[in-house]
């Protein structure tokens, strides 16, 4: 029944792994995003997808690459990670003028 | 640039007192979101005001919407522990929701 699922919910892992964040969304809603939550709670959106076609890419590196194979899945891939990658992650997903559906976040730890 | 700024960044209130966050933006905004964010959990969404002047109640929660929408605000009146979260403001800037930095709640009880 969830309505936006991503999984994991905790990933430790050690720097210059490469690790995938996967989300499913059961709305039937045509646009997701991932968004990163820093240690201050604050919240910036990284990558959104309309329709499996990639329309906003926030100034992130190039070291993390969203894919999106339809419109109900979107996942993230990290490559070498660093340090500073640790934060907890969100997918969403939206229909216009509606408010945003997120998932319970990914909590990512990188030692 | 494409930001709200949201106020106050902490409030610590005594169970049963009122809380209010605002968000102020420097340009006439085409809608408002609020999200709630319990502690370990995800923002939920709460409500999208649209219109100028625009005031909407949620139980306890009251949202208002600016004249000149450019600010917004969020009042709890007397709080609950169950209260307890970050409230987020957030804005559709084309086709992105830009969010407020938040204002955690905490009440005592």
């Amino acid at each position: 029944d969830t309505a936006v699922s991503q999984t994991p919910k905790y990933l430790v892992t050690q720097m210059g792994n490469d690790k995938s964040i996967k989300c499913e969304q059961n709305l039937g809603h045509d646009t997701m995003y991932w968004y990163k939550q820093d240690s201050k709670k604050f919240l910036k959106i990284m990558f959104s997808y309309n329709n499996k076609e990639l329309i906003i890419n926030e100034t992130v590196p190039n070291r993390f690459s969203p894919k999106s194979p339809d419109k109900a899945h979107l996942n993230l891939h990290i490559n070498s990670l660093e340090l500073g990658d640790s934060a907890v992650y969100f997918c969403a997903s939206s229909r216009r003028l509606y408010g945003y559906t997120f998932g319970s976040g990914t909590r990512l730890t990188v030692v | 640039g494409q930001q709200v700024m949201q106020i106050p960044q902490y409030q610590h209130v005594q169970e049963g007192e009122d809380f209010t966050t605002y968000c102020n933006s420097s340009t006439t905004l085409s809608n408002i979101q609020w999200y709630k964010q319990r502690p370990g959990g995800h923002p939920v969404f709460l409500i999208q005001l649209v219109k100028s002047g625009e005031v909407k109640k949620q139980k306890r929660l009251t949202f208002q919407f600016g004249e000149a929408k450019k600010n917004s605000s969020l009042h709890i009146t007397a709080t609950q522990t169950t209260d307890v979260g970050t409230y987020f403001c957030a804005v559709e800037y084309g086709n992105k929701l830009v969010f407020g930095a938040g204002t955690i709640l905490r009440v005592k009880s």
